[in-house]
């Protein structure tokens, strides 16, 4: 019974390719987020997303767009797939926004662009 | 601006105690988290402070002193399972997590 789960946990694709990753938490959570993390390791907000709101971090190219078909799911698109893109890609979520709650993580999916 | 500073790595003894430091600047402050990461996995939740002082939870505690904007991991009896990279976060004004880039803690026997 995995709390948050992501598919696929490794993607290796061409620059320029369009791709997806899907995130599912079963925890009835109402905020999700999606991570990216960096070979510096720095872990960077790009999205959180409740039912109400998303809030984009103003630094995450447009190319980048967040799909949430309900509140269990935050799947990750990207277009023009970019070198800089690599990255290893993670899933969250939290029990409400706007709140101070626990994270949790989903683990992971490494993105290698070639 | 918002940032995390922690060490970039440290090594520690079997059974010994270790401190990770932390310091933060964020816009307001909501608390502060440690989460613990092992090399190829997610994170994972080890604390939360939000008032001064200690927080002690089995060998692992956390401390905060937001006067300072400074905290500390503490971990005691140290075993070889917690070789890990140690991430702390600050919480700011809109409830959204500023990550450090993590202390990655190496534990010889």
């Amino acid at each position: 019974d995995t709390a948050v789960s992501q598919t696929p946990k490794y993607l290796v694709t061409q620059m320029g390719n369009d791709k997806s990753i899907k995130c599912e938490q079963n925890l009835g959570h109402d905020t999700m987020y999606w991570y990216k993390q960096d070979s510096k390791k720095f872990l960077k907000i790009m999205f959180s997303y409740n039912n109400k709101e998303l809030i984009i971090n103003e630094t995450v190219p447009n190319r980048f767009s967040p799909k949430s078909p309900d509140k269990a799911h935050l799947n990750l698109h990207i277009n023009s797939l970019e070198l800089g893109d690599s990255a290893v890609y993670f899933c969250a979520s939290s029990q409400g926004a706007g709140d101070v709650n626990e994270q949790f993580f989903g683990p992971g999916t490494r993105l290698t662009v070639l | 601006g918002q940032n995390i500073d922690q060490p970039t790595e440290m090594t520690a003894t079997e059974g010994a105690i270790v401190q990770i430091n932390c310091t933060y600047q964020t816009s307001g402050f909501n608390g502060l988290f440690w989460y613990q990461q092992h090399a190829g996995e997610a994170p994972t939740f080890l604390s939360y402070n939000v008032l001064d002082g200690l927080e002690e939870k089995g060998r692992f505690s956390s401390f905060l002193s937001r006067s300072k904007g400074y905290s500390y991991l503490l971990l005691k009896e140290l075993q070889m399972k917690d070789s890990a990279s140690y991430l702390c976060a600050g919480m700011d004004s809109n409830y959204q997590l500023i990550w450090g880039a993590g202390t990655k803690l190496i534990i010889k026997p």
